[in-house]
């Protein structure tokens, strides 16, 4: 089945310093979307990205899809406390199912 | 505006025990709807989909069930719960006709099972 692995599972940064996260697919995506999961709560919607080598900014976030539509990453310039939380990037294909990475937890010192 | 809820929002259930976690979204027609297990610190594990009224897709054989006996409310069963059921469950929908997905999750049920 199906396959969507992210690395690292963990990052603890310094405040300022930059952070990534990646995703790998065992097939070609139909698309892939980002989330956000603050401790205790529920997964939020960043952005999906849809195109071969598609590039989305928002802010100080920056999100890559491959050209092959198996991989993305996710990086964010400068991190704030406020980034805390756990990213997913969710692969999903034709039939609107979504399979989700492990997820990365960023800690961030102030 | 879409609002998805869910309930309850904790719950503590001995081995053996039935289960039924409830899901309805307002404000939306024909969503994809969508149960997710989360284990603690881990990722997001698709359990069942469903794309219409009586429609389930089961992604892990187990011992859970899904239904959805109507458009907007998607229904999480278990006949006799298992120690390894435990963990945070999710319910989340998308629009039904759209090229642009995004899930909208609910505030999820931590069920333990002792």
């Amino acid at each position: 089945g199906q396959q969507v692995m992210q690395i690292p599972q963990y990052q603890h940064v310094q405040e300022g310093e930059d952070f990534t996260t990646y995703c790998n697919s065992s097939t070609t995506l139909s698309n892939i979307q980002w989330y956000k999961q603050r401790p205790g709560g529920h997964p939020v919607f960043l952005i999906q990205l849809v195109k071969s080598g598609e590039v989305k900014k928002q802010k100080r976030l920056t999100f890559q899809f491959g050209e092959a539509k198996k991989n993305s990453s996710l990086h964010i310039t400068a991190t704030q406390t406020t980034d805390v939380g756990t990213y997913f990037c969710a692969g999903g294909d034709d039939f609107n199912k979504f399979y989700f990475g492990s997820g990365t937890k960023l800690n961030v010192k102030p | 505006s879409q609002t998805i809820h869910q309930w309850p929002a904790t719950l503590v259930q001995p081995v053996g025990s039935p289960l039924s976690l409830e899901c309805t979204v307002e404000g939306t027609s024909n969503p994809n709807l969508y149960w997710y297990r989360q284990a603690a610190g881990r990722g997001l594990q698709l359990l069942f989909y469903s794309v219409g009224i009586g429609q389930i897709s089961s992604e892990v054989p187990q011992n859970l069930s899904a239904s959805r006996p109507q458009d907007r409310q998607f229904i999480l069963s278990s006949k006799k719960l298992l120690l390894s059921d435990s963990g945070f469950y999710l319910c989340a929908w998308s629009a039904g006709v759209s090229s642009y997905n995004e899930q909208f999750f609910g505030p999820g049920t931590r069920l333990t099972v002792l």
